[in-house]
C-alpha cells in the first residue's frame, strides 16, 4: 500500500515558471524523500528532509515539512524541459523501510 | 562509480514460467533493497537485505518470491510460477553504511508475463 499522496496527480507547465507538489502521509516518519523518476527509469535521489527540520534548499529545489498536518511540498523553481518527470515523495517511517507515494506527472512545455 | 545494475532491463516470459533478476548494488553498499512498481503507481517495498541477510519482507512477497543475497553483494529474485498479474517493474536499490536513508536506485527490469 501507498503511504503518501501526492497532489496534483499531473501538472503542466510552461518552462521558466514554478512547479509546486505536495505530498500527505499517513504515519509518523523519521524523514522524508523526494524523488525524480524520468519515463521507464529508475529513480533519482533528489533531496532528504528530517523530521525536525522544517524546510531545505537545493539548488532549484526547495522542501517544506509540516509534520503536524503530515504533509510535504516540493518546489522547482525556473522550470526547465529536462525536469519533465514523474516525482515521488517517499517516507522513511524506521527500519530502512521507505514508502513511496502516488507520484505527481510533471511536464515542462519548452 | 558504475551505478547499480540489474539485468535483464526487460524480460517477456509465458505465464507459468519461473524468471530470476540479479541486481549489482555499488561497491561498498551494505544495504540492498528490491521494489515492484506498476504502471501509474510508485515503488512498493518487497524486501531488505543488511550485506547476506534478508531482514524485513513484504507482505506482498508471496511464496512464489524469493530474495537471496549469498555473499553480500549481487542479489537475485526469483518469481516461480509467474502470474500476468507479476508484470511491473522490478526496482533494486542500495545504501552505503554512512548514509543508509538515501537509496541509489538501478534502472530497473521490466516484466511482461503473457
Amino acid at each position: 500500500s501507498q503511504q503518501g499522496e501526492e497532489d496534483p496527480q499531473a501538472l503542466s507547465i510552461q518552462e521558466g515558471e514554478n512547479a509546486t507538489m505536495n505530498c500527505s502521509y499517513k504515519t509518523s516518519i523519521n524523514n522524508l524523500q523526494w524523488y525524480r523518476q524520468n519515463s521507464g527509469r529508475g529513480l533519482v535521489h533528489l533531496i532528504l528532509i528530517r523530521s525536525n527540520e522544517r524546510e531545505k534548499h537545493s539548488g532549484r529545489l526547495r522542501v517544506t515539512l509540516d509534520t503536524s498536518k503530515k504533509s510535504s511540498s516540493l518546489l522547482i523553481t525556473a522550470s526547465r524541459a529536462a525536469d519533465t518527470a514523474s516525482y515521488f515523495c517517499a517516507t522513511d517511517g524506521g527500519y530502512q523501510k521507505v514508502t513511496f507515494g502516488t507520484g505527481t506527472k510533471l511536464q515542462v512545455i519548452p | 562509480d558504475t551505478g547499480v545494475s540489474q539485468d535483464p532491463r526487460h524480460k517477456i516470459t509465458k505465464r507459468g514460467q519461473n524468471v530470476t533478476f540479479r541486481c549489482d548494488p555499488i561497491s561498498e553498499h551494505n544495504r540492498l533493497y528490491w521494489y515492484r512498481q506498476t504502471l501509474g503507481q510508485g515503488p512498493e517495498f518487497l524486501t531488505y537485505f543488511q550485506n547476506e541477510a534478508q531482514l524485513e519482507k513484504s507482505r506482498l512477497l508471496s511464496d512464489r518470491f524469493s530474495a537471496e543475497r549469498p555473499k553480500g553483494s549481487f542479489s537475485t529474485l526469483e518469481i516461480q510460477r509467474t502470474e500476468q498479474g507479476d508484470s511491473a517493474m522490478y526496482l533494486c536499490a542500495s545504501s552505503p553504511p554512512r548514509s543508509a536513508d538515501t537509496q541509489y536506485f538501478g534502472p530497473g527490469t521490466r516484466l511482461t508475463v503473457l
